[in-house]
């Protein structure tokens, strides 16, 4: 089975602070991917990635940045979070010799305070 | 662009039938998917059909396409109290090899009423 892990399920921080949301693969998957959820809002995209050093934005990609220096990881940046940016962070991959559906990681919910 | 809607919540009895309705916009959509999510778990694929197909049925779930009216359907037969839920639509464009990834609807609570 794929797994998509999130390093952390739960994370508080304060304004300003820098904070690292990490998301590992296990299925050699080209393609990942940082949603956000929110109540009423359902998912929307931040950013994606097919490839190793490739990442294309999302619907929503200010105030977040990411990283994928390895197929297996891709981590999501807040360079300065902000009290908006409270939310859950799901991450998710895909490969392409299936049909394109997303397996997802138990996500991160993060409170910014 | 491209826009999924349904509807936020569906309340249904225990053993009763479910029916989740969605509708979406691009009529280029090659797959279509459904999608659970349970209380503070990622979402996991119930089930998906392929654009060129009508219908499909999986134990205790049917999902039906109408491709001319953009309208997906998830039925769930002899609904269960583990039914409760969030249940998302998705589409994609999906032709092989690319990472477009989806565009969810904002997803349906299914409520069991015991």
């Amino acid at each position: 089975d794929v797994k998509v892990t999130q390093s952390s399920r739960y994370l508080v921080k304060r304004t300003g602070e820098k904070v690292f949301l990490e998301c590992v693969q296990d299925m050699d998957h080209e393609n990942m991917f940082w949603y956000r959820q929110d109540p009423g809002l359902g998912l929307r995209l931040i950013y994606f990635s097919y490839d190793v050093k490739m990442k294309e934005k999302g619907d929503i990609p200010e105030g977040y940045s990411v990283s994928r220096e390895k197929k297996e990881r891709f981590s999501l940046i807040l360079e300065s979070a902000s009290t908006n940016q409270t939310s859950m962070y799901l991450c998710a991959s895909s490969g392409s010799a299936n049909t394109g559906e997303l397996f997802f990681g138990e996500g991160s919910r993060l409170t910014v305070l | 662009g491209e826009d999924v809607e349904q509807s936020l919540f569906l309340s249904v009895r225990e053993g009763d039938s479910s029916v989740i309705n969605c509708t979406y916009t691009d009529s280029s959509s090659t797959y279509l998917y459904w999608y659970k999510q349970e209380p503070g778990a990622g979402l996991q694929l119930l089930t998906y059909i392929f654009s060129n197909m009508d219908m499909k049925q999986d134990q205790r779930l049917t999902v039906l396409l109408n491709k001319k009216d953009k309208h997906l359907s998830l039925r769930i037969a002899d609904t269960q109290t583990g039914d409760s839920a969030i249940y998302f639509c998705a589409e994609s464009m999906w032709s092989g090899g690319g990472a477009d990834g989806l565009t969810f609807g904002k997803g349906t609570h299914l409520i069991i009423q015991p």
